[in-house]
Order: C-alpha cells, then sequence, then structure tokens
C-alpha cells in the first residue's frame, strides 16, 4: 500500500523560532499534497493544497507568509512554521493524494505534534 | 456553504453494532469517505462510496444514498480497539475533502 512518512513526529520550540516538517510518500508519486492542522477534540482542517513544481493554494484564513510550502519533487512537500508562536502549537498531519487511480484517496502521514513554549 | 454533519459521541457495548451516520451538504460530488483516527494519531482509510449502497469490509460496512446525501458507517462485532473517531468526509466538485468533525465512539466491555 500506499506510504506517506512525516518528520519529526514531535518537536517542542521555543516562541519565535521556526519549524520544519517534512512529508513525504516512500513508494509512490504524489502529484498532490496537502497540509492538515488539528486541535484537541477537532477535526482536520485543511491548511493548503500544493502540487509539484508549482505554488501552494492556501484555504482562507491561512497565513501563507507563515506557514512556508514547499513541494519540490513528487515525494517531498515541506511545511515551515515560521516564528512559531504557543497558539501555533497543534498537530499537523500532511497526506498525499494520487491520480489515475479509481478514486482521488489521500494517504495520510503519521502526523507531527506542535509545542511551542 | 458546504456541510458535514455527523453525531459528536456514541457509545457501544463490545460484541454489539453500532452505525454511524453522516448527513452532507457539498457543492457536486466525487465520493464519500470514511476514516478511523485514533488519538493522537492520524486518520487511516476505512472506505469510500461513489455509487448508492452498500459496500462491505469485514466488520466494517459503509452505506450510501446520494439523493439523500446521506451515508452510514457499520461496525459489527465491535472489539475494544474500535474506541476511535470515526470522520466522514466528502470530495466535492474540485476533489477537495470536505471533513465532518468526526464520531468518537467509545466502547464499553
Amino acid at each position: 500500500g500506499a506510504v506517506v512518512s512525516q518528520h519529526p513526529s514531535r518537536v517542542i520550540c521555543k516562541s519565535g523560532t521556526s519549524v520544519k516538517i517534512e512529508c513525504r510518500s516512500l513508494d509512490f508519486q504524489a502529484t498532490t499534497m496537502f497540509w492538515y492542522r488539528q486541535f484537541p477534540k477537532q477535526s482536520l482542517m485543511l491548511m493548503a493544497t500544493s502540487n509539484e513544481g508549482s505554488k501552494a493554494t492556501y484555504e482562507q484564513g491561512v497565513e501563507k507568509d507563515k506557514f512556508l510550502i514547499n513541494h519540490a519533487s513528487l515525494t517531498l512537500s515541506t511545511l515551515t512554521v515560521t516564528s512559531a508562536h504557543p497558539e501555533d502549537s497543534s498537530f499537523y498531519i500532511c497526506s498525499a493524494g494520487t491520480s489515475g487511480r479509481d478514486y482521488n484517496e489521500q494517504f495520510f502521514g503519521p502526523g507531527t505534534r506542535l509545542t511551542v513554549l | 456553504g458546504q456541510n458535514i454533519d455527523q453525531p459528536t459521541e456514541m457509545t457501544a457495548t463490545e460484541g454489539a453494532i453500532v452505525q454511524i451516520n453522516c448527513t452532507y451538504q457539498t457543492s457536486g460530488f466525487n465520493g464519500l469517505f470514511w476514516y478511523q483516527q485514533h488519538a493522537g494519531e492520524a486518520p487511516t482509510f476505512l472506505s469510500y462510496n461513489v455509487l448508492d449502497g452498500l459496500e462491505e469490509k469485514g466488520r466494517f460496512s459503509s452505506f450510501l444514498s446520494r439523493s439523500k446525501g446521506y451515508s452510514y458507517l457499520l461496525l459489527k462485532e465491535l472489539q475494544m480497539k474500535d474506541s476511535a473517531s470515526y470522520l466522514c468526509a466528502v470530495m466535492d466538485s474540485n476533489y477537495q475533502l470536505i471533513w465532518g468533525a468526526g464520531t468518537k465512539l467509545i466502547i464499553k466491555p
């Protein structure tokens, strides 16, 4: 099956620092990668959608200068939380989508728990 | 606007059957997904329905009625490990997933 990895799985940082999260599709080429954020006891909130080689499309209310997304290849996307603050503490999950199947399923990474002190 | 509704929480007994409902209103429809999410983990795929009817996969079944904007996930022979949140998501006309808030399922012995 399709496997998506995320690194790191957990990060604790000081307020004002930047944190980079990597998302990799290990055994398939992902035409599209999605970044989600999930606060405790809430559902997934889509932050942005990125296609390889093009700029990410951000959802309304998501600051693109704060959450930098780079999708440099068909197997790697990165999310950088710049100048992180305590309110950015959340569970960040990436997913990778493929085309050419019967349906456009998203395969989720294991998530990254970010805690900003 | 787009909307996915599902119950916030349900409780069931080990060995029993539970049905989790999901109703939706979206701009376009390209399929409905059910995901399972254990606390602190990412969602895992359970089922996909794009045509009306019942899809059975082991202890889990998913039903879809497009005319009613309605789906349900049926879990049989409940096990304690089935305690999790179950997320209903609809793919709209732009092939974007619209997510429900999830149903927390509590299994009691």
